[in-house]
């Protein structure tokens, strides 16, 4: 059965600093998404990683893909207010299928 | 463009009624999910429509839970004499297979209490 990990489940973070939120999954998978949910709100697609050594940036945010240790990060550079949020990254398993991780949720403290 | 649509946005309902929820997806999606969120939780995958298979109802809790699909259209997911752990929210996702990636766009939730 896959099951996806994230940690921390929880972070509370300065503005300005950086840290790093990993996801460990337990099954072969070349594909990985990163996702992020507002409170009361729907969750927007963030990045997606097709393959093994994949990395993708989008302003603060970088993702990273290994596959072989069954790992992917998404690093935060100089939090800012704008990033609190509950973050998750999803696996697919075989086609189609999605499991989705625990998420982490983000608070940037001013 | 339109992206994906749900409705009722919020519904609550008394134990052991019926609900229906709707999903309207991307036109020209042909994958759709439907999610369950409890709260603070993450993502638990109940169903997966692709096309005109048969779809994947691995995810579906129990008997009560069912969903059906109009094509490559329209979806419902309708739930039998609801129980207050059915209380979350209900996510539908739609995705283009046909795409270099299988990428899902989320709609806005259907966030169901039941008293």
């Amino acid at each position: 059965e896959l099951k996806v990990e994230q940690n921390p489940l929880f972070l509370s973070m300065q503005e300005g600093k950086n840290y790093t939120i990993y996801c460990n999954y337990s099954t072969t998978s070349d594909r990985l998404y990163w996702y992020r949910q507002d409170p009361g709100k729907s969750l927007e697609s963030l990045f997606v990683l097709l393959s093994n050594g994949a990395v993708k940036q989008e302003g603060r945010l970088m993702a990273s893909l290994d596959t072989k240790a069954r790992l992917s990060t998404l690093h935060i550079t100089a939090a800012v207010h704008d990033l609190s949020a509950t973050y998750f990254c999803a696996v697919e398993k075989g086609t189609y299928k999605y499991i989705f991780g625990t998420g982490t949720r983000l608070k940037v403290l001013a | 463009g339109a992206g994906v649509s749900q409705s009722p946005s919020n519904k609550v309902t008394e134990k052991g009624k019926d609900v229906e929820l709707r999903c309207d997806p991307i036109s020209g999606h042909t994958a759709l999910y439907w999610y369950r969120q409890r709260l603070g939780q993450g993502l638990e995958f109940l169903i997966y429509f692709q096309g005109n298979s048969a779809p994947d109802k691995s995810g579906l809790p129990s008997d009560r839970f069912s969903a059906e699909r109009t094509g490559e259209s329209v979806s419902t997911l309708t739930i039998q004499r609801t129980q207050q752990e059915d209380s979350a929210v209900y996510l539908c996702a739609s995705s283009d297979s046909g795409g270099a990636s299988y990428e899902q766009y989320f709609g806005p939730g259907t966030r169901l209490t039941v008293t």
